[in-house]
């Protein structure tokens, strides 16, 4: 079955720190992956996508099949980053719902 | 352009009773999920539903059930609560049968079971 780790609760940089939220996925087949986020008394949003390769709010995620990882980067952190992040996979057959991570909440401190 | 919204917002329940909760999906999306988020855990894949058939289902027993109604707008059903069952129900809706990627979550029912 497919899984998705998010191994820290909890990330606390400085603003101007560079961030990396990691998230290691299991799955055999060709997934697609995403970030979500949820900002304070907000609803749970899109980031970003791998099949798009873009940089949204300066974040950024690759793909790395062979390390099965699809880490979020940010080269400095500001104050509005400060979140609740999900990494979450597609499954290319079979059900395309998403399957979540438990999240990590990033803290960006002035 | 009309969001997801979700009803109610909050609701407490005991073990053995039955729950409703809502969902209008946002406007010009036919397919709408239902996932349960724990607390400290992401959500949770319950269901989906596109043009009012369930397509897709996660590991949840029977008594999580639902439908979807003409206008696209949602609910799920849970019997015979239990303990476990207490958690945000969150209610997101896209277009597209099977093919979802991006979803747009509502804020959520929180339901409590003593």
């Amino acid at each position: 079955a497919q899984r998705v780790t998010q191994p820290e609760k909890l990330l606390s940089v400085f603003k101007g720190a560079p961030v990396e939220l990691k998230c290691n996925y299991s799955y055999s087949g060709s997934p697609e992956l995403f970030w979500y986020v949820q900002y304070s008394r907000q609803r749970l949003q899109l980031l970003l996508r791998h099949i798009s390769r873009e940089s949204i709010k300066g974040f950024t995620a690759d793909l790395n099949k062979g390390e099965t990882s699809f880490h979020l980067k940010k080269p400095f952190a500001q104050e509005e980053d400060s979140a609740m992040y999900y990494c979450a996979l597609k499954m290319d057959t079979g059900r395309r719902a998403l399957t979540f991570g438990s999240g990590t909440r990033l803290q960006v401190q002035p | 352009e009309t969001g997801v919204t979700q009803s109610p917002t909050h609701l407490i329940k005991t073990r053995g009773q039955q729950v409703t909760l809502r969902c209008s999906s946002q406007s010009g999306h036919n397919t709408v999920s239902w996932y349960q988020q724990a607390l400290g855990q992401g959500p949770q894949f319950i269901f989906q539903y596109y043009r009012e058939e369930e397509n897709g289902r996660g590991n949840f027993p029977p008594r999580f059930s639902g439908l979807q109604f003409p206008n696209y707008s949602s609910e799920l059903n849970v019997n015979a609560l239990e303990l476990d069952d207490s958690a945000l129900y969150l209610c997101a809706s896209t277009m597209g049968g099977l093919d979802t990627g991006e979803l747009f979550f509502g804020e959520g029912s929180r339901l409590t079971v003593l």
